[in-house]
C-alpha cells in the first residue's frame, strides 16, 4: 500500500526567509495531495492541496509542488511570519479515487523573529 | 459552524476495560472518521464511516469497533484496552468522495495503565 514519508522532522528559519517541506510517496496511483497544520494546542486543519493533473498550485504564501516522476510533493511558504509556525503533515491517497489519506509523520517548523 | 467535537478531550482506562470516545459534527458531512496518532508518528486512519456504512481497515479491524447512530455523531469502541492502546485519537469528517477536506477535532488522548 502507499507510503508517504515527511523527510524533516523539524525545521527552523527566521522570520521573512522561506520554509521548504519535502514528502516522498510510492503509489504512481496516488492522485491527491493534501496539506495539513496543526498550532500547538489546536486541531489539524487543511491549508492547501494538489491533484495529479497539475504540478504547482499557489495559495497566497503557500506553493505545493508535485513531481510526479520522481513522486515527490513539497511546500513551500514564503516569507513566513511566526504564526507559520506549527507542525506541518503531508498526505497522499491511498490510490487513485480513494477516500483515505495516508500522512506523514509531521514537521514542526518553528519561525524566529 | 465547521467544529468537530469529540468527548472527552482525556481519558484513563485501565488495562482490559473498555473505552468509549464520542465525536459530533455538525456540518451535515456524510462520512466521518477516526485516527490514531502517537508521537512523533504519522495519524493512522482506523475507520471510516460513509453514510451508514462502516469501513475497517485491515490491520486494526479486530481492535477497533465503532456505531453512528446518526449522522452527526460517531463513537469509537475499544472492547479490552490494551497498554499500546495509550495514543491520541482523532475524529475528522468531510463531505463524500475522494480529495474532500477533511475538518478535524480536538482529539481525545487515552492513557491506558
Amino acid at each position: 500500500g502507499e507510503k508517504v514519508e515527511q523527510h524533516e522532522s523539524t525545521l527552523s528559519v527566521r522570520e521573512g526567509d522561506s520554509a521548504v517541506i519535502n514528502c516522498t510517496y510510492t503509489d504512481t496511483a496516488s492522485s491527491y495531495f493534501p496539506w495539513y497544520k496543526q498550532e500547538a494546542g489546536k486541531s489539524l486543519h487543511f491549508v492547501i492541496d494538489i491533484r495529479s493533473n497539475v504540478d504547482r498550485k499557489q495559495s497566497q504564501r503557500l506553493i505545493v509542488l508535485l513531481d510526479k516522476k520522481a513522486k515527490r510533493f513539497s511546500l513551500h511558504i514564503t516569507a513566513t511570519q511566526p504564526e507559520d509556525s506549527a507542525i506541518y503533515f503531508c498526505a497522499a491517497d491511498a490510490s487513485s479515487g480513494s477516500w483515505q489519506l495516508i500522512f506523514g509523520s509531521g514537521t514542526q517548523l518553528t519561525v524566529m523573529p | 459552524d465547521t467544529t468537530v467535537k469529540q468527548n472527552p478531550r482525556y481519558k484513563l482506562a485501565r488495562v482490559g476495560k473498555p473505552v468509549n470516545l464520542i465525536c459530533s459534527q455538525t456540518m451535515n458531512h456524510d462520512t466521518m472518521y477516526w485516527y490514531q496518532k502517537k508521537p512523533n508518528q504519522a495519524p493512522k486512519l482506523l475507520l471510516f464511516y460513509y453514510d451508514k456504512i462502516l469501513n475497517r481497515e485491515a490491520d486494526t479491524f479486530e481492535k477497533f469497533q465503532s456505531s453512528r447512530p446518526n449522522n452527526s455523531f460517531c463513537s469509537l469502541y475499544i472492547g479490552s484496552a490494551g497498554l499500546e492502546y495509550s495514543a491520541m485519537y482523532l475524529c475528522a469528517s468531510s463531505r463524500s468522495g475522494a480529495g474532500a477536506e477533511q475538518f478535524f477535532g480536538p482529539g481525545t488522548r487515552l492513557t491506558v495503565l
